[in-house]
């Protein structure tokens, strides 16, 4: 299956530690997106990256986060000294757009 | 706000009937695209339609766009038990990114 992988699928941590959530786009896709969503609510976007490069970062809270696509891997995006409020699925997108991104099934942040 | 509305919030109908739901945005967009999510998964891409279409059909699936009035409907015809999930549109504007309402959620009773 060649599609946008995502894991883990569940995670939990303790309020204080790190998350660290990863994202292999399909295989020829360079462009990564990572969207958030809040229960009962729709996704969010949070950043955009190309290898190596953050295109577009306007959707990403200004502290504790960060994310990467290195030349290497996958794309990995850290969340710092998690908070409940960053419980929520975090979902990859990886394209190329227009003809609709491709979605992996995302991770589901738990913080207790 | 960018982000599209979907109207309504949740409906729920008799397998073989027909949903409609309908989605609002507020500026000019490049496409406008749908995706499904069934419950605790991913979303998957049913159809995208761009500004300068004003319908167009995929299976039971048919999407309609009318950028005078910023909104946009998806009909699912002759529904079943398995399209019970929520349905979102999102929006391009050309940026980097999609903006997604909040969702319909479709329950099809068998």
């Amino acid at each position: 299956n060649a599609g946008v992988m995502q894991n883990p699928r569940h995670l939990v941590r303790r309020r204080g530690q790190e998350a660290r959530l990863r994202c292999s786009p399909m295989k020829g896709h360079s462009h990564v997106y990572w969207y958030r969503q809040l229960p009962e609510e729709g996704l969010k976007f949070m950043v955009y990256l190309q290898k190596e490069n953050i295109i577009d970062e306007s959707g990403m809270p200004k502290e504790r986060f960060s994310a990467e696509f290195p030349k290497e891997g996958p794309s990995i995006l850290r969340i710092q000294q998690v908070v409940r409020g960053d419980s929520a699925a975090y979902f990859c997108a990886s394209s190329p757009p227009p003809a609709g991104y491709t979605f992996g099934s995302g991770t589901r942040l738990t913080v207790v | 706000s960018q982000q599209g509305e979907e109207d309504p919030q949740a409906l729920s109908i008799q397998e073989g009937e027909n949903a409609t739901m309908n989605c609002s945005y507020k500026t000019s967009i490049n496409n406008l695209q749908w995706y499904r999510q069934n419950s605790g998964r991913g979303l998957v891409h049913l159809i995208l339609i761009r500004s300068n279409e004003r319908e167009k059909h995929s299976g039971r699936l048919r999407v309609t766009l009318d950028t005078s009035k910023k909104s946009s409907s998806l009909l699912i015809t002759a529904s079943r038990a398995a399209d019970t999930a929520s349905y979102f549109c999102a929006t391009d504007a050309g940026a980097n990114n999609l903006f997604f309402g909040t969702g319909t959620r479709l329950t099809v009773i068998p």
